[in-house]
């Protein structure tokens, strides 16, 4: 099945450094998903891409969705320490008539503050 | 805003046990998403229902169902509960109307735990 291949696993960061972690896959998506789990809660949506090469800000997230479609970036700028978490990107697969997501591993951030 | 409602929050049964685990998704939306979450993995795609009809299915084992009701809401109903079913499940509503059609919104999810 597809996979999304997401680096870096962690990230150990000093508070106020910027951040980027990123997605890729060997398959075509249409849309990009990006969200924000913390422990024992459920992810929560940052930013939403449909459009190859869109660029998309959220506050100090800003997300691209790749111009071939196989990949997708994240950047946190200026991090707090309430950014502590993990970070998911999420493709849509439309072999379903609904499009059920694919996760990537994740990226657990870290800040120092 | 309201948000997607599950329970319960948490749950602890014995191996061979039932289970059965709500979703309310967010008010006018049309579908409705079950994903498992283990320990320290990304949510694992379970099953899916529009307009109450079964949309898509991942890798639901045999032993679970579930259903869409007439209100919208959704149960996620596990049996012979194994130890291996101990995780995280969201559930996750989306609609179908408009340009985010995509966006999938998850509840706080159910901790399971088989023992």
């Amino acid at each position: 099945g597809q996979q999304l291949n997401q680096s870096p696993q962690s990230m150990f960061i000093q508070e106020g450094e910027d951040v980027s972690m990123n997605c890729t896959s060997s398959s075509i998506f249409n849309t990009w998903l990006w969200y924000k789990q913390e422990p024992g809660e459920g992810p929560v949506l940052l930013i939403a891409l449909y459009k190859a090469g869109e660029l998309t800000s959220n506050g100090r997230l800003t997300a691209q969705f790749g111009i071939t479609r196989k990949d997708s970036f994240l950047n946190i700028s200026a991090s707090i320490p309430s950014d502590v978490g993990i970070y998911f990107c999420a493709g849509v697969d439309y072999g379903g008539s609904q499009g059920n997501l694919i996760f990537g591993k994740g990226t657990k951030l870290s800040v120092k503050p | 805003a309201a948000g997607v409602i599950q329970s319960p929050r948490h749950l602890i049964k014995e191996k061979r046990e039932t289970a059965t685990l709500k979703c309310y998704p967010i008010p006018r939306h049309d579908t409705v998403y079950w994903y498992q979450q283990g320990p320290g993995q990304d949510p694992q795609f379970l099953i899916s229902f529009y307009e109450k009809m079964q949309s898509d299915k991942g890798s639901i084992p045999d032993r679970f169902s579930a259903q869409q009701f007439s209100d919208y809401h959704s149960e996620l109903n596990m049996s012979s509960l194994e130890l291996g079913d101990s995780a995280l499940y969201f559930c996750a509503s989306s609609s179908r109307e408009g340009s985010s059609y995509n966006e999938q919104f998850f509840g706080p999810g159910t901790r399971l735990t088989v023992l």
